[in-house]
């Protein structure tokens, strides 16, 4: 299985700071990566797809880049909705998996 | 907009088999448009892919418990339907039935709210 190892496991932030969170897979994915947003009790909610595309709807502060092996998620300018956690997710060979994710929490 | 509903019993045995179905609505699953999955999430913990169903019932399942999972699905009454056998503790989870696009990669982009599931006797 291909493992997505996510950093930081936690990041403390404060309303319109800039956070980055990366996701190394153990073997080079192309750009086969999605990232999605989750906050407590509710499902994953999809952000980007192929590494930096957009999901419709996601407000244009959440971007995405990397091929290869490295990946990254950048929010620019948190906003208070913003607090949850992150997760990758590998589509290049099955089974699909994800990173361990990274809570983004107030400073 | 699509709709994903899980069902099924929140306490299961040990040794005992988990069955869960989803009801979709606002989309057809006969469509062929999608892929049906199955993810769960063990308390405090992240995200695994259970494994994925078509239209036509071909499946795709996650090989760590593959010999433990059937898959089904109804398009009469546009559900689909996961069942795990001889559950142990480490089966307890919140279990998400979710939609899977492949259009461009295959991510989840629609899912359920989530069915938690504990496996105790």
């Amino acid at each position: 299985d291909i493992q997505m190892a996510q950093s930081p496991s936690s990041v403390s932030a404060s309303v319109g700071d800039r956070v980055t969170i990366t996701c190394r897979a153990s073997q080079r994915i192309s750009s086969w990566v999605a990232w999605y947003q989750q906050k407590p009790g509710k499902a994953p909610k999809l952000l980007i797809y192929a590494a930096s595309t957009l999901q419709g709807g996601v407000p244009s502060r959440f971007s995405g880049s990397g091929s290869g092996t490295d990946f990254t998620l950048t929010i620019d300018s948190l906003q208070p909705e913003d607090f949850a956690t992150y997760y990758c997710q590998q589509a290049n060979s099955f089974p699909w998996t994800f990173g361990q994710g990274t809570n983004v929490e107030v400073k | 907009q699509v709709q994903l509903q899980e069902s099924g019993p929140g306490l299961v045995k040990p040794s005992q088999t988990l069955s869960l179905t989803c009801t979709v609505s606002g989309d057809s699953i006969r469509s062929g448009d999608y892929y049906w999955s199955w993810v769960r999430q063990h308390p405090g913990k992240g995200l695994e892919w259970i494994g994925y169903i078509y239209h036509s019932g071909s499946t795709n399942f996650n090989p760590s418990l593959k010999s433990r999972l059937t898959m089904s699905v109804d398009t009469s009454k546009n559900q689909f339907s996961l069942r795990l056998t001889s559950v142990t503790a480490a089966d307890t989870a919140v279990y998400y039935c979710a939609r899977e696009d492949h259009t461009v990669i295959s991510v989840f982009e629609s899912w359920g709210q989530g069915a938690l599931v504990t496996v105790s006797s």
